[in-house]
């Protein structure tokens, strides 16, 4: 079964303008992380924003933030006031903290989001 | 003072070739991965370690053979390179979890082998 599902491959926004990145996950371990990574054209992976299900608030760094919903079990990353280096590959992430498998990490198939000038 | 290093960045070989890719991290994480991207991104769990032993193990040819001389080197190597074989690789460490933001993981630059 999926653990991560991100269901858009391509998202166009314009400059300045917010986006949001849809990610739900599956487990049935209380304790579990969500992360968000940026991967531009470039290549290398850049971790953006962490969630743990405990965490009582939504998760922001800076232009991004995590609207957790944990009941709906879903974890998408808001982008605010897009910038051109934005435009990138986005992939959500989870680790079950209390599983066997609590170092392995689980992947989506990422979303291709193109920031419009 | 880079995290996470592999190398090399690229790396271009005939079929049938044996090759390696070295993966070292700073960070003092107890657990280094490897991930293959293939070229429509996808990111697949290949191999984990955690304190130089074999933790995750999935489904991949036995031509792939991880090395982790200590905690802080996890070397991968591929014999018998198939044209298949080309993708980017990517080398990762986190902690143990405890359950935090602590428990990032994170990845090297990524070596992109190319099979002639």
């Amino acid at each position: 079964a999926q653990k991560i599902t991100q269901t858009q491959p391509g998202m166009f926004v314009q400059e300045k303008e917010a986006v949001t990145l849809d990610c739900t996950y599956d487990t049935s371990d209380p304790s579990y992380g969500l992360f968000w990574y940026k991967q531009p054209s470039s290549g290398e992976m850049i971790f953006l924003i962490y969630q743990g299900s405990y965490d009582q608030q939504n998760a922001t760094e800076g232009r991004y933030s995590l609207n957790f919903q944990k009941a709906r079990k879903s974890a998408n990353l808001v982008i605010s006031a897009s910038q051109l280096g934005d435009s990138a590959m986005y992939f959500c992430a989870m680790r079950d903290f209390l599983s066997n498998t609590g170092n392995q990490f689980y992947f989506g198939t990422g979303t291709s989001l193109t920031v419009i000038p | 003072d880079t995290a996470v290093s592999q190398t090399p960045k690229y790396l271009v070989t005939q079929m049938g070739n044996d090759k390696s890719i070295k993966c070292e991290q700073n960070l003092g994480h107890d657990t280094m991965y490897w991930y293959k991207q293939d070229s429509k991104k996808f990111l697949k769990i290949m191999f984990s370690y955690n304190n130089k032993e074999l933790i995750i193990n999935e489904t991949v040819p036995n031509r792939f053979s991880p090395k982790s001389p200590d905690k802080a080197h996890l070397n991968l190597h591929i014999n018998s390179l198939e044209l298949g074989d080309s993708a980017v690789y990517f080398c990762a460490s986190s902690q143990d979890s405890s359950g935090g933001s602590t428990d990032t993981q994170y990845f090297g630059p990524g070596t992109r082998l190319t099979v002639l």
